[in-house]
């Protein structure tokens, strides 16, 4: 069963920093790209970035360069560095598998979501 | 950025009703690059439609995709009680973006 594990998630100040992880079980973790997906309390879904299977990493332009995708393969384990947090960061995070083979793609399975909270 | 407009912004109807969700996109979406998810309260999103027609693994054919180039539409055919949740379309033809939802209430 593919299951899909975010964690890291909590309260931060403005300009403070979050490192999210995602600890995924059920498949071969290294052939599948990832993605960061984000939800805004009472909002709609936002995608973050997308990192191939080689590392190969895509970011939303809205980002302006704050968030750091990365995977380990050996640990099957997909990560969000998050810096320069803004209030308007704040969301559940959720990882998903991609599919569709052409870089961007659709989400197959998603984890539960982490929740991140910027405020002073 | 190519953006999805999904309407109508709420849908009220009573169990056993047909529903049809509509998401236009400001630009033609390549190769029909576009999916649909359910999301209910507290839940993560579940994919129900991946490249505008395709239903994925174990979702039940009451519900279908149709559309091509800038008009989509999510189709439930008879809403049973579990249907009544939030749906997105998303496209991925060029970068990744989503509409703003349609929410699928009880009548």
């Amino acid at each position: 069963e593919v299951q899909l594990a975010e964690s890291g998630g909590g309260l931060v100040q403005p300009g403070g920093s979050l490192r999210l992880s995602c600890a995924a079980s059920g498949f071969t973790f290294s052939s599948y790209e990832m993605n960061w997906v984000r939800q805004a309390p009472g909002k709609g879904l936002e995608w973050v970035s997308y990192i191939s299977t080689s590392g190969g990493a895509i970011y939303a332009v809205s980002l302006k360069g704050r968030f750091t995708i990365s995977r380990d393969n050996a640990k099957n384990s997909l990560y969000l560095q998050m810096n320069s947090l803004r209030a308007e960061d704040t969301a559940v995070y959720y990882c998903a598998r991609n599919r569709g083979g052409y870089s961007y793609g659709y989400f197959d399975y998603w984890g539960q979501g982490t929740l991140v909270t910027v405020s002073s | 950025e190519t953006v999805l407009t999904q309407s109508p912004g709420t849908l009220s109807l009573s169990p056993g009703e047909r529903a049809t969700l509509s998401c236009r996109a400001s630009q033609s979406v390549s190769s029909s690059y576009l999916a649909w998810y359910q999301q209910k309260p507290g839940q993560a999103p579940r994919l129900l439609i991946y490249g505008a027609s395709g239903r994925a693994t174990g979702i039940p054919d009451r519900f279908s995709g149709s559309g091509s180039g800038t008009d989509f539409t999510l189709t439930i055919s008879r809403l049973e009680p579990e249907d009544f949740a939030v749906y997105y379309c998303q496209q991925y033809g060029s970068s990744v973006t989503f509409g703003q939802g349609t929410k699928v209430e009880i009548k």
